[in-house]
């Protein structure tokens, strides 16, 4: 049973624009989340995070909004630009211990 | 260097070998991960390790996954009687552990292909 969902594999946005990737969770108990950008042939880097004591969370470029009550959390990028393109997994880990659960990731193509 | 070092970056095997990949992690890091990501799918948790505790094997899929820390630092994951569904790239990484922010570093990964 997936505890974190991306349900779009994919998403393409023109220069300029606003990207907003999406991710859902299931367990109660995650009260930290963070976002995670890979290259292909490359790890996964760490973009942004957020706590469960906040709503939004901005670094320049990047916001992430979290809507507790939803299990909700998104992605904005604004404005989005071609090295941008790259895929972007979700994660959440509980107060109580420190396994991060990913989710499948969405491919973003930014498209000048 | 300072990040994350995984070796070999490419291994190719045959059906029913075993196969052992390391991972470096960052100095100081008490925390290590293994995750795997086959073809088209996303990050799959295989095996964390903590400090001295007790590593949480939940996400291995068989008992042909093992995976060994030592000295608190290096870890091996090792697949024996590799099959072809075990192909997919294996990424490490690391992190402060509990406590902080739980920031992880990955390596760049081990791309498996069991022939």
């Amino acid at each position: 049973d997936q505890q974190v969902k991306q349900n779009s594999p994919s998403l393409s946005v023109q220069e300029g624009r606003i990207s907003i990737l999406n991710c859902d969770y299931t367990n109660s108990m995650f009260d930290y989340f963070l976002w995670y950008k890979k290259y292909p042939a490359e790890g996964p880097t760490f973009l942004i995070s957020i706590s469960s004591i906040k709503d939004k969370n901005e670094d320049g470029r990047f916001t992430v909004f979290l809507n507790k009550s939803a299990k909700h959390l998104s992605l904005h990028i604004v404005p989005s630009q071609p090295g941008d393109s790259a895929v972007y997994f979700c994660a959440a880990r509980p107060a109580s211990y420190d396994k991060v659960i990913f989710g499948p990731g969405t491919s973003l193509s930014v498209i000048p | 260097g300072a990040g994350v070092s995984q070796s070999p970056s490419n291994k190719v095997t045959e059906k029913g070998k075993d196969v052992e990949l390391r991972c470096d992690p960052i100095s100081g890091h008490t925390a290590l991960y293994w995750y795997r990501q086959s073809l088209g799918q996303g990050l799959e948790f295989l095996i964390y390790f903590q400090g001295n505790s007790a590593p949480d094997k939940s996400g291995l899929p068989s008992d042909r996954f093992s995976a060994e820390r030592t000295g608190g630092s290096v870890s091996t994951l090792t697949i024996q009687r590799t099959q072809q569904e075990d192909s997919a790239v294996y990424l490490c990484a690391s992190s402060l552990g509990q406590g902080t922010k739980n920031i992880q570093y990955f390596g760049a990964g081990t791309r498996l292909s069991v022939l």
